[in-house]
């Protein structure tokens, strides 16, 4: 069965550039959730969806970041412009009826 | 307070050895408790949940105590597989689905 599925794997790119990360859900999961990860502050979550509703955002940064979840079978994380502190590894996880998570295997970016 | 505490360790144990991992949390409304494996440069995986009467998985024994809001995970017999960071997770007290990430404990396990 597939697990959650993220893209890219890897992103480098300068300041000031717009980034858009990708994930697709495991089909008939109904949460999805946006993290960042980095060795400072460990796992962060970003922001929530159930059932393709935005439920709560208030872990994001701030105005440059958007998340959106057009349908059940995809979301993206977009940063725009991006900084140099937006460095860290983006993980995507998404659950059923349960709390148990099932995540991505991340997206790693790096802003130069 | 932070919301889940652990020592970051790392935990450098020879193979064989037990090794006990601790982690509290401060949201005394959480009803779910589980511990996550991260190795290095992949995903927090789920290793086990953790219930109120404990429970055991093999070499791995995880244990809650509400009272002090406390949960443990204990390894037996270690294996340089078991090499990784362990993640305690709690939920957010409020019913709904987000999970909280403690930082994590860094577990070596040298032949």
């Amino acid at each position: 069965d597939a697990g959650v599925i993220q893209s890219p794997r890897h992103e480098v790119t300068e300041m000031g550039q717009e980034v858009t990360l990708r994930c697709k859900p495991i089909s008939g999961h109904n949460s999805l959730f946006w993290y960042r990860q980095t060795m400072m502050r460990g796992l962060e979550l970003l922001i929530y969806f159930n059932n393709n509703v935005p439920i709560d955002d208030s872990g994001m940064p701030e105005d440059r970041f958007s998340a959106k979840m057009p349908n059940a079978s995809f979301s993206t994380l977009k940063i725009q412009p991006s900084e140099p502190r937006d460095s860290a590894v983006y993980f995507c996880a998404t659950s059923a009826a349960t709390d148990t998570q099932y995540f991505g295997p991340g997206t790693r970016l790096t802003v130069l | 307070r932070k919301e889940v505490e652990q020592d970051p360790g790392p935990f450098n144990v020879p193979e064989g050895a037990t090794v006990a991992f601790n982690c509290t949390y401060s949201n005394s409304a959480s009803q779910s408790f589980f511990w996550y494996r991260q190795d290095c440069r992949k995903e927090p995986k789920l290793l086990m949940s953790v219930y109120s009467s404990g429970n055991e998985d093999g070499r791995f024994t995880a244990q809650l105590n509400r009272a002090s809001q406390y949960i443990s995970l204990l390894i037996r017999d270690s294996k340089l597989s078991d090499s990784a960071t362990y993640l305690c997770v709690v939920d957010n007290g409020s019913g709904n689905t987000p999970l909280v990430f403690g930082k994590g404990t860094r577990l070596s396990v040298i032949a």
